[in-house]
């Protein structure tokens, strides 16, 4: 089974501070994305990654970057939070193949204080 | 610009019966369609998928219909069970599943035992 996991379930922080968002996939995917999930708005892409080092802009990249330095792992970056930011955020990876999808992570509800 | 829409935020149907979600796309250089369930506090696990060149693709209990002409898909869930009970997104690509997604806003689907 693929597993895409997040460091947090859960996360506070405070407005201003540099939060790190963590991501890792264990089945050697090339593809991977961060998107976040707001009441009445379904998901959003922020990021995504087709490949280590190389990194996307989605459709709100305002407010954050990513890195990828390994394969495995996908790095969301909150520069300087703000409250809103608060969110939920799904990651997600995804292997080649034209029938393939994306699996994604159990999410990271990050409240902004 | 919500590129994909999922204009009933919710449903309810009697279990047994037949559940009918649907979703409509603006962007005609989407592809690729997928569904996905959501539980509360957990990722959206993939559900089914259709390609453009297909107008029904069947999964067991589980059946989309894409009519690219209308730019409109629905997913079929019969007979509807308690544990469909869920959020279902709607996403698209314009080429494969396992780049980047445009996602709807979710129906949240209640079965009524």
């Amino acid at each position: 089974d693929v597993k895409v996991t997040q460091s947090s379930r859960y996360l506070v922080k405070r407005t201003g501070e540099k939060v790190f968002l963590e991501c890792v996939q264990d089945m050697d995917h090339e593809n991977m994305f961060w998107y976040r999930q707001d009441p009445g708005l379904g998901l959003r892409l922020i990021y995504f990654s087709y490949d280590v080092k190389m990194k996307e802009k989605g459709d709100i990249p305002e407010g954050y970057s990513v890195s990828r330095e390994k394969k495995e792992r996908f790095s969301l970056i909150l520069e300087s939070a703000s409250t809103n930011q608060t969110s939920m955020y799904l990651c997600a990876s995804a292997g080649p193949g034209e029938n393939t999808e994306a699996f994604f992570g159990q999410g990271t509800r990050l409240t902004v204080v | 610009d919500q590129q994909v829409k999922q204009n009933s935020p919710s449903l309810s149907v009697q279990e047994g019966r037949i559940s009918i979600l649907n979703c409509d796309y603006t962007n005609s250089m989407f592809d690729y369609f997928l569904w996905y369930k959501k539980y509360p506090a957990e990722g959206p696990t993939f559900l089914i998928s259709i390609s453009s060149i297909k107008d029904k693709n069947e999964d067991g209990r589980f059946t989309v219909f894409l009519n690219k002409s209308a730019k409109h898909l629905s997913l079929h869930i019969v007979p509807s069970q308690p544990g469909d009970s869920a959020v279902y997104f709607c996403a698209a690509s314009p080429n494969f599943g396992n780049e980047k997604l445009t996602f709807g806003t979710g129906t949240r689907l209640t079965i009524i035992p």
